[in-house]
């Protein structure tokens, strides 16, 4: 069966840094492109960005390059997406999700970050 | 970037009745179009891919259409557990766009 299963919710305060993780098992993770998406409270879905855990290739949206780092570490089937000083326009949810071709077919249960002085 | 232009933004139907959503996009995608659906405090679920494709496992009161810059997204007869918001993405060269979302609610 295949699962993505995030690490759990995180309360963090202004200027502090922030690694969320994004466990995939049942399926080759080397194989199928991660991507990570965003949903602040109460607004729809943003693309953050996408990668390649086979190759560690990646790519961002532009509104987010810069923001946020996406990595992976294939030895543990893991994905992550990271800030180094978080804001309070940061809180959101954040899900990631498996991209076999087009639509993302598999989903994480979302890691809730709060951003809170 | 690609820009997804969805309508309408919110939508109230009643059981049975035969529901549509557009999406448009900034410029000709082909059909490389997904739809997804999105249930209070859930993550979303991919129901067609590439603007016509019924994922495994989905009703088939459920359907997509179009081509290029205009797409459709058409529940046949709405149940009620359909209730939820609904999300057109486009992807082009994995770069990926959602649109605002249309929120269906029972009337």
């Amino acid at each position: 069966e295949v699962q993505l299963v995030q690490s759990g919710a995180e309360v963090k305060k202004p200027g502090e840094s922030l690694k969320i993780s994004c466990k995939g098992s049942g399926y080759s993770f080397t194989s199928y492109w991660i991507g990570w998406v965003r949903q602040m409270p109460g607004k729809g879905l943003e693309w953050m960005g996408i990668i390649y855990p086979g190759d560690s290739d990646t790519r961002y949206s532009p509104s987010f390059q810069g923001q946020v780092t996406i990595s992976a570490d294939k030895s543990i089937s893991t994905a992550y997406l990271q800030w180094s000083s978080l804001k309070a326009s940061d809180t959101a949810m954040y899900y990631c999700a498996r991209q076999p071709t087009g639509g993302f077919d598999y989903w994480g249960q979302g890691t809730l970050v709060t951003v809170s002085s | 970037d690609i820009q997804m232009t969805q309508s309408p933004s919110s939508l109230s139907a009643s059981v049975g009745d035969r529901v549509t959503i557009t999406c448009q996009a900034s410029q000709d995608i082909s059909n490389y179009l997904n739809w997804y659906q999105q249930k209070p405090g859930k993550a979303p679920k991919l129901l067609i891919y590439d603007a016509s494709n019924l994922e495994t496992g989905v009703p088939s009161r459920f359907s997509g259409s179009g081509s290029g810059t205009d797409f459709t997204f058409t529940i046949s007869s709405l149940q009620p557990e359909d209730i939820a918001t609904y999300y057109c993405q486009q992807y082009d060269n994995l770069m990926y766009t959602f649109g605002q979302g249309t929120k269906l609610e029972i009337k």
